[in-house]
């Protein structure tokens, strides 16, 4: 398929563990970002790239998250040490063009990581 | 910091009827962007219809229009004719002119009964 994609979809950690999630977005997008959304919540921003360049990482919310796109295509967060309160589904979004603006972003699937 | 209020947590209307989602938003910028996101249990997230808030004209999307009072800061969504597919968690979301952060509401879920 052509849309975003994410893996795993599904991911049990136990405390204290470091997880990797992966996103492949549309082929060509220029910009990529992350969001976490809580149970019950709505997505909260984490971290956008244009390309290969990280230019905003206000949202993460601890220095055990950590972001990267080194080819400016694929995107894998990491998020070392893991907690309980990580538990949550981690959206990847990509939209074709730089930049703000009214630009579509398409979501992908998600991942449900749970830390036990 | 811009916050975006969705004060139902659930709506539900009948099939064919009209249903409107309420939604409020703080900000002092003059310039941004504003957005309604479907997102279908289990399935991703889409989106629905986008609003420049220069733009005085209500976005219309097919059967989904919205209701921009940039002074009330006020971006309702109407479902006209509503569908058994229509049934999904709605978020409204900001997006600043300046940045790339989006704000999402803590969303709607919205129930069509046949």
């Amino acid at each position: 398929g052509a849309g975003v994609s994410q893996s795993p979809r599904y991911k049990v950690a136990k405390r204290g563990q470091d997880v990797a999630l992966r996103c492949d977005p549309i082929s060509g997008h220029v910009s990529l970002f992350w969001y976490q959304q809580a149970l019950g919540q709505g997505p909260e921003f984490l971290t956008y790239f244009q390309n290969e360049a990280q230019l905003d990482k206000s949202g993460l919310p601890s220095d055990r998250f950590f972001a990267e796109r080194p080819e400016g295509s694929v995107s894998t967060l990491k998020i070392q040490r893991t907690q309980q309160e990580d538990s949550a589904v981690y959206l990847c979004a990509s939209s074709l063009a730089a930049g703000t603006g009214l630009n579509e972003q398409f979501f992908g699937p998600g991942t449900r990581l749970t830390v036990l | 910091a811009q916050t975006v209020t969705q004060s139902q947590p659930e709506m539900s209307v009948q099939e064919a009827e009209t249903v409107t989602l309420s939604c409020t938003y703080d900000t002092s910028e003059s310039d941004y962007y504003l957005f309604w996101y479907k997102q279908p249990p289990s399935r991703q997230m889409i989106l629905v219809i986008r609003q420049e808030a220069y733009k005085q004209q209500n976005a219309t999307e097919n059967r989904f229009s919205v209701n921009f009072q940039k002074a009330a800061k006020s971006f309702s969504l109407k479902i006209s004719d509503s569908q058994l597919g229509d049934a999904a968690m709605y978020f409204c979301a900001y997006r600043s002119a300046y940045n790339n952060d989006m704000r999402f509401g803590a969303g709607t879920r919205l129930t069509v009964k046949p």
